[in-house]
């Protein structure tokens, strides 16, 4: 019964590294999301995938890419990390776009 | 732009009293309405959620009201919890867009 998870839990980065967080589903969701929470901000939308083969932006996309790879999986990419990317980062699965569900998240630094 | 608005960072309420959150939104396409609650460290849970064509959905203790004319909608819990007390989200549903949040704190 994992629902969605999420790794890595937690990153340090070098400004100009590159990473991939994975996420992975196994309830069977049609869309699934990518977030960063940060202080005051609340969640902000980065990218979601409305179905497998499918994305698209969110309230915040600069600076990342994704990649819905099988109905069970979406990626976030970080190209080149800056500090301002430094954020707790989540992912979600939802059926039909409502009840989403959520990953225990991942916690980002670029230094 | 934001899309959906909680104007209160923080409310405090006594264990026994009435909590109400408030939200705000802009968006008229959104056709659903939820609050999720998120505790320290976790990821966002559902709580409960409201279509546009309603105006109050009711479960247990949480009941959320809505507003189409004035744009806003409140979540109201009775009686409050001390276990309730965490961040709630009022989120618009076409892709799930979050508002800033509101910590609730239910005191003894």
């Amino acid at each position: 019964n994992a629902g969605v998870t999420q790794t890595p839990k937690f990153q340090v980065l070098k400004t100009g590294q590159s990473m991939t967080l994975q996420c992975a589903q196994d309830m069977n969701h049609n869309s699934m999301y990518w977030y960063r929470q940060d202080p005051g901000m609340g969640l902000r939308l980065i990218y979601y995938s409305a179905s497998e083969g499918t994305t698209d932006k969110g309230e915040v996309p600069n600076g990342y890419n994704v990649s819905r790879l099988n109905k069970r999986e979406f990626s976030l990419r970080l190209e080149s990390a800056a500090p301002s990317q430094t954020s707790v980062y989540f992912c979600a699965s939802s059926y039909e776009g409502i009840e989403a569900f959520f990953g225990q998240g991942t916690r980002l630094t670029v230094v | 732009d934001q899309q959906v608005k909680q104007n209160s960072p923080s409310l405090s309420v006594q264990e026994g009293r009435i909590s109400i959150l408030n939200c705000d939104y802009t968006n008229s396409m959104f056709d659903y309405f939820l609050w999720y609650k998120k505790y320290p460290a976790e990821g966002p849970t559902f709580l409960i959620s409201i279509s546009s064509i309603k105006d109050k959905n009711e479960d247990g203790r949480f009941t959320v009201f809505l507003n189409k004319s004035a744009k806003h909608l409140s979540l109201h819990i009775v009686p409050s919890q001390p276990g309730d007390s965490a961040v709630y989200f009022c989120v618009g549903a076409d892709k799930l867009i979050f508002g800033t949040g509101t910590r609730l704190q239910v005191f003894p």
